[in-house]
């Protein structure tokens, strides 16, 4: 079962753009994470956020949390093609548990 | 620092064959994780491990899925016999300190 729900499914933008993302979940979290998926590629980690955070930057990447509406944003600016990929939100229930659960994913398309 | 590695990258089967998989996670990483990810979707936990210790097995398909992870490092997959909905992306992950995963680059199984 997947826990994350993102949104929208799917993003074309121009180059230079800036690309938002949204991921709403159901249950209360310890942390929530993003990752990037390249074509054929594994997941790579991009940004964590724990619950009592409200928001969070990495470089380009800026990620909002909201419990009280269980969501959670990704913003990228200043978009390059390079970002072309799957973006997946993951949800950590906290404690022992060490369990993440994924996100069916945002295919972000930047156009050069 | 090495990073996750799996094997084989790909593979393809005839139906009721046997097919193994291999990870070996990032060093000193205690927890493992195998996914499972079908086309367009997100990762879907398969089995976690602490340790030696399968810790959530409760999504692997008991009847033709089997896992073991001796001695607490790497970790091998087992389906048997394959069936037709086994075509899929295996992904190996462990877990480092702040919560992040690591992904290996996936097995990509095709069952014919």
């Amino acid at each position: 079962s997947q826990q994350g729900e993102e949104d929208p499914q799917a993003l074309s933008i121009q180059e230079g753009e800036n690309a938002t993302m949204n991921c709403s979940y159901k249950t209360s979290i310890n942390n929530l994470q993003w990752y990037r998926q390249n074509s054929g590629r594994g997941l790579v980690h991009l940004i964590l956020i724990r619950s009592n955070e409200r928001e969070k930057h990495s470089g380009r990447l800026r990620v909002t949390l909201d419990t009280s509406k269980k969501s959670s944003s990704l913003l990228i600016t200043a978009s390059r093609a390079a970002d072309t990929a799957s973006y997946f939100c993951a949800t950590d229930g906290g404690g022992s548990n060490y369990k993440l659960t994924f996100g069916k994913g945002t295919l972000l398309t930047v156009n050069p | 620092e090495a990073g996750v590695v799996q094997s084989p990258r790909y593979k393809i089967i005839e139906k009721k064959q046997p097919v193994a998989f291999w990870c070996n996670p990032i060093s000193g990483h205690n927890t493992l994780y195998w996914y499972r990810q079908n086309l367009g979707q997100g990762p879907e936990l398969l089995i976690r491990y602490e340790n030696e210790e399968a810790v959530d097995d409760s999504q692997l398909p008991k009847d033709r899925f089997s896992a073991e992870r001796l001695k607490g490092v790497d970790s091998t997959l087992k389906i048997q016999p394959a069936e037709l909905g086994d075509s899929a992306v295996y992904l190996c992950a462990s877990r480092g300190n702040t919560g992040e995963l690591f992904f290996g680059e996936g097995s990509r199984l095709t069952v014919l």
